[in-house]
């Protein structure tokens, strides 16, 4: 079965420092990949995706991803992070061939001040 | 660009009773819009895709007579939730694909909080 794995439910990282948000996935072909961040109440907001190219994608305020074909991975990174950062964020796979996505359980990432 | 709405944000109703949700895309034509379902600190879960012009598909244990998906334009699908029941209530969530735009992402409504009492 394809699948999206957020192995961690909660990131607790201190402001200014670096963060990390994992992702691991199984999906089928060329898998198109994607970050999203969720604010309390609010859908889903776009930051970054990966389709083919450089394994580093550079997305919105500031997060990156780098995109690692041999472990399957594909993490949320950012140099420094803010209070604001402070979110639910979901790690997405969309298999080669379908428009449907395979959401990852969610990383609830605190920074704190 | 790329915006999607979704009307009501949050609604409140009677069991028994049917509840409409609308996602509109409002600056770009979809002919794919999806329908999710969120539990309280849990995953989406897609419970249909909706194909302008044609019938939607469910994915596997949603009740389509229940959730009843319409995808009338190329702006505008709805979400009807018969006869309520307290176990429906959830945070319904859409999203939209711009077909004109290859390799394009799914662009997300905000969301609406359904509470059946």
């Amino acid at each position: 079965a394809q699948s999206v794995a957020q192995p961690e439910d909660q990131v607790n990282v201190a402001e200014g420092n670096p963060l990390t948000v994992k992702c691991t996935y199984s999906v089928s072909g060329n898998p198109y990949l994607f970050w999203y961040v969720q604010y309390p109440n609010r859908g889903l907001q776009f930051l970054l995706k990966y389709i083919t190219g450089d394994n580093l994608v550079k997305g919105s305020y500031g997060f990156e991803a780098e995109f690692n074909k041999s472990q399957t991975s594909f993490h949320l990174k950012k140099p420094s992070a803010l209070v604001s950062d402070s979110a639910l964020y979901f790690c997405a796979g969309k298999p080669s061939g379908t428009y449907k996505y395979i959401f990852g359980t969610g990383t609830r990432l605190k920074v704190l001040a | 660009g790329a915006v999607v709405s979704q009307h009501p944000s949050r609604v409140i109703c009677k069991s028994g009773t049917s509840v409409k949700i609308e996602c509109r895309s409002l600056d770009f034509q979809a002919t794919t819009m999806f329908w999710y379902r969120q539990f309280p600190k849990q995953s989406l879960m897609l419970m249909a895709t909706s194909n302008e012009g044609s019938k939607a598909t469910y994915e596997q244990g949603v009740e389509k007579d229940k959730f009843l998906i319409n995808h009338a334009s190329l702006t505008l699908s709805t979400l009807t939730v018969t006869s309520a029941h307290p176990e429906d209530s959830s945070f319904y969530i859409c999203s939209a694909r711009d077909h004109t735009v290859i390799d394009n992402e799914q662009f997300f409504g905000p969301g609406t909080r359904l509470t059946v009492l």
